[in-house]
């Protein structure tokens, strides 16, 4: 059974500039989170894709927009890039969207960094 | 508004000590509550989830809803205990939206 995978490791990017992320999901799940880690916080979830449909959002601006494929990996990106979104960037996979009973694995994370 | 505190960033306990990570939060209605743990250099994963009532790893967790409380615990600390660990909450919707709210972590020392 593959993980969950994220590429790329980290990256650097100029304030102002457009970022893609890209996630893998475990073999088997359907449904794609995403949340954003600060430096020293917990992960702050983003949104949800579940059969390539948005799934329910956080508190996020529209400017962090989403994919999810047929084949259930997940694309998250960031437009008019701040300083403040430097953050680690993580996405978890499921075998449905039910949080209550769906186990989320995580992947390693993306760090993002902003200057 | 929902909200999860952990209240010490850091606890540092002797290997063969009892230990407690605490957990509140704030919920309006029936919570579900999870402990999450990341060991050094690998990714955040599922400990326990307050539905299973079970144990992992020696650990422990009992929802008090009249203290609304969740804290994690285990009698006798290993040094392999040692890693971040992260009480969460299911969001709004509860399982429809299958979205975790965070606390901001608990950095576990256990010393031999």
């Amino acid at each position: 059974e593959t993980g969950v995978t994220q590429s790329p490791t980290h990256l650097i990017k100029t304030r102002g500039q457009q970022v893609t992320l890209r996630c893998s999901s475990q073999s088997g799940h359907n449904t794609v989170s995403w949340y954003q880690q600060a430096l020293g916080q917990g992960p702050q979830f983003i949104f949800q894709y579940y059969r390539e449909e948005e799934n329910g959002r956080g508190n996020f601006p529209p400017r962090f927009s989403g994919l999810q494929f047929p084949n259930y990996s997940s694309e998250l990106n960031v437009n008019a890039l701040e300083l403040d979104d430097s953050a680690l960037y993580l996405c978890a996979s499921s075998h449905g969207a039910g949080g209550l009973y769906y186990e989320q694995y995580f992947g390693p994370g993306t760090r993002l960094t902003v200057t | 508004a929902q909200r999860v505190t952990q209240p010490e960033k850091l606890l540092s306990v002797f290997k063969g000590a009892p230990v407690e990570l605490k957990c509140n939060y704030s919920y309006s209605g029936s919570p579900e509550l999870f402990w999450y743990v990341q060991y050094s250099r690998q990714r955040l994963q599922l400990l326990l989830r307050h539905i299973s009532r079970e144990s992992i790893k020696g650990f422990t967790a009992d929802l008090n809803k009249g203290e609304t409380s969740f804290h994690l615990k285990k009698p006798f600390a290993q040094e392999e205990d040692s890693a971040m660990y992260y009480c969460a909450l299911s969001g709004p919707g509860g399982g429809s939206q299958g979205n975790l709210i965070f606390g901001k972590g608990t950095k576990l020392s256990v010393k031999p």
